[in-house]
């Protein structure tokens, strides 16, 4: 059974901190990483994707991915209150099922004004 | 952008009902997803498709069947209608394997 896990939370920063979102992965052939934000009552949207060992940056969002250690990571830089959300992480395995993407269950974030 | 749109918000149903709950995509994506989000046990992938009339059992498949007829619209259904299927039920779509899912807005079923 492929898994994914993420600390539950939850993860509470004063606005203008750096968050830290880790997960791991049990699957070693994993091809592609992605994280998702879902706001309360909403579907989750697609924030960052990552598929190569290294950092990947798109605004205030660093994805972190390192294989080696199954490890991927989110951080995010100078945290708004509106970035209060749960934050997925998904990753889809290698093999002939590479269609769907296994999820965590989230890290709840609160940034606090 | 992808646009997935789920028909119906909220839904309320009888237990016992036959329940169809309808996904449809604008942007032509191969692959198409049903999950359900429960507290505390997270997104739960229940049937996908990766082309028309090709379907796959996911991780929870029982009492969920599904239809694709046609590239743009999967449709789940619930048999027969129980209280434990009440539920956030999510669509998404994708282009390949390669890139993420685009969702829906999600469905909050009620089974009374």
């Amino acid at each position: 059974q492929k898994e994914v896990e993420q600390n539950s939370g939850p993860l509470s920063v004063p606005e203008g901190a750096i968050a830290s979102l880790n997960c791991t992965y049990s699957d070693r052939v994993s091809q592609s990483f992605f994280w998702y934000r879902q706001y309360s009552g909403k579907s989750p949207e697609l924030i960052m994707s990552i598929y190569s060992n290294g950092d990947k940056e798109d605004g205030r969002f660093t994805a972190q991915l390192n294989k080696a250690s199954q490890y991927v990571s989110l951080l995010i830089r100078d945290s708004q209150p509106s970035d209060s959300a749960t934050y997925l992480c998904a990753v889809r395995g290698g093999g002939g099922s590479n269609y769907k993407l296994t999820f965590g269950k989230g890290t709840l974030l609160t940034v606090n004004p | 952008d992808v646009k997935v749109t789920q028909s119906s918000r909220y839904l309320v149903k009888r237990t016992g009902e036959k329940v169809f709950l309808e996904c449809v995509q604008d942007m032509d994506h191969e692959n198409m997803f049903w999950y359900r989000q429960d507290p505390g046990l997270g997104l739960r992938l229940i049937y996908f498709s990766y082309d028309v009339k090709m379907k796959e059992k996911g991780d929870i498949p029982e009492g969920y069947s599904v239809s694709r007829e046609k590239k743009e619209r999967f449709s789940l259904i619930l048999e027969s209608a129980s209280t434990n299927q009440t539920s956030m039920y999510l669509c998404a779509s994708s282009l390949s394997g390669e890139v993420g899912y685009t969702f829906g807005s999600g469905t909050r079923l009620t089974v009374v």
